[in-house]
Order: structure tokens, then sequence, then C-alpha cells
């Protein structure tokens, strides 16, 4: 079957740099998409990795490492908005975007 | 408007009533998508229309029924619900099969 294993919930303080992780087992595979969701709020894009490697956009920066079917979105200098649930999703190439089940990120002051 | 707006966003229905769910986005896109939100499951693809045509469909029950008039417009036709069908329904748009979606804030659906 196909799947995205993440952590089911993160707790880290203000300032500080949280790692979620995400490792998929996907029958095919053209990218490693990572969303935000806040409480009642639309899921909205963070970045894409095609490549592996490190993309960085801001505070926010997602790995990929394709041989290793694993990536992780990294957040530094947390703040309290980024407190919200996460989701890797893997994109196939056609029209299917699988997701995870999503991380929830706890900020605390 | 901008990005994807969704219609309404709550919905309450018997078992025996007919609704629909409206999605309407302001991007351009060509591509729009309906995907089931349930607590602490991953989002389930639904269904897939490109170019008005419906190029993916998950092996959904078939008391749930979508259209596309066009590029737009997408709708979810409900009949005969069940109450596990009780989630959140997010539809999401994108340029052909583009890397990243715009998501509509979703209707909250409680199957009664």
């Amino acid at each position: 079957g196909q799947s995205l294993e993440q952590p089911s919930e993160v707790t880290a303080v203000e300032g500080a740099i949280v790692q979620i992780n995400c490792t998929y087992q996907t029958s095919g595979f053209y990218g490693l998409s990572w969303y935000q969701q806040h409480d009642g709020g639309a899921p909205t894009f963070l970045s894409y990795n095609g490549l592996d490697g490190l993309e960085e956009t801001g505070r926010f920066s997602s790995f990929l490492s394709r041989s290793d079917s694993y990536g992780y979105l990294l957040l530094q200098e947390l703040q309290m908005k980024d407190s919200a649930s996460y989701f890797c999703a893997v994109k196939d190439g056609g029209f299917k975007t699988i997701f995870g089940a999503g991380t929830r990120l706890f900020v605390k002051a | 408007e901008t990005g994807v707006t969704q219609t309404p966003r709550h919905l309450v229905m018997g078992m025996t009533n007919k609704k629909s769910l409206k999605c309407e986005q302001h991007l351009g896109h060509n591509a729009m998508y309906w995907y089931k939100q349930s607590a602490k499951k991953p989002l389930e693809l639904m269904f897939v229309y490109s170019l008005e045509e419906r190029v993916e469909n998950n092996s959904v029950p078939s008391r749930f029924s979508p259209e596309c008039p066009n590029s737009s417009h997408l709708f979810l036709h409900l009949h005969t619900l069940q109450p596990e069908d009780s989630a959140l329904y997010l539809c999401a748009s994108s340029q052909d099969r583009g890397r990243d979606y715009t998501f509509g804030s979703g209707t909250r659906l409680t199957v009664v």
C-alpha cells in the first residue's frame, strides 16, 4: 500500500528549532510537499522538494533524500503563530497527491 | 474574491437528505480536487478534474457525486449519507499537475 509516516505531535518552545520527519512508501514519486493547517483553516502550501537536498524559504526549510524515502521540515525561530498541523505529501507525477496524517505542533512560551 | 471559496462552511444533514457542496476558484487553475479530512487521518483524495474531465475517482461510494461544469466551479452532490461520512470536505485547485495546491477552508459536514 501507499503510506506516509510522520509523528502525531511535537512540542517546542518559542524561539527554538523543531524538525518534523516524514518517511514515505508510495508506488510513484515525483516530489515531497509540506502544508500547514491552522485550526479551522485551509491547508496552505509551504515548500516542495523534487530533488535531493535542502530548500530554504525564510524560517522554514525542507529536506529530501529519495534514496532513503525520507524528508523533513525544519522550522527555526519558532513563534506562537507556528502552532498548527503540518502535513507531508507525495506527488506521483500525475494528478494524485497522497498526504500523511499530519503532525500537530504546539509552541509554548 | 480570491483563492478558493467553499460554501457552505458548515452543513448538518439527515441520512435521507440531498445536499450539494460548492467550490469556486478565482486563480485561473485548470485542475480541481475534492479531499475528505477526518480527525487524525490522512487527507483522502476523492475526485480530480482536469479541464472539466474527471481523471481520478478513488473508489468513492456512489452516494457522493461530483460535477465540474467549468474550470472555475466544482460541486459535490450528497445523498443518503452515513454518519461515518461526517468530516471536513476540502476543495483544492492547481495549474495542470502543479506541485502546489491551493485549498479552500472546507465544509464541515455532520450527518445525523
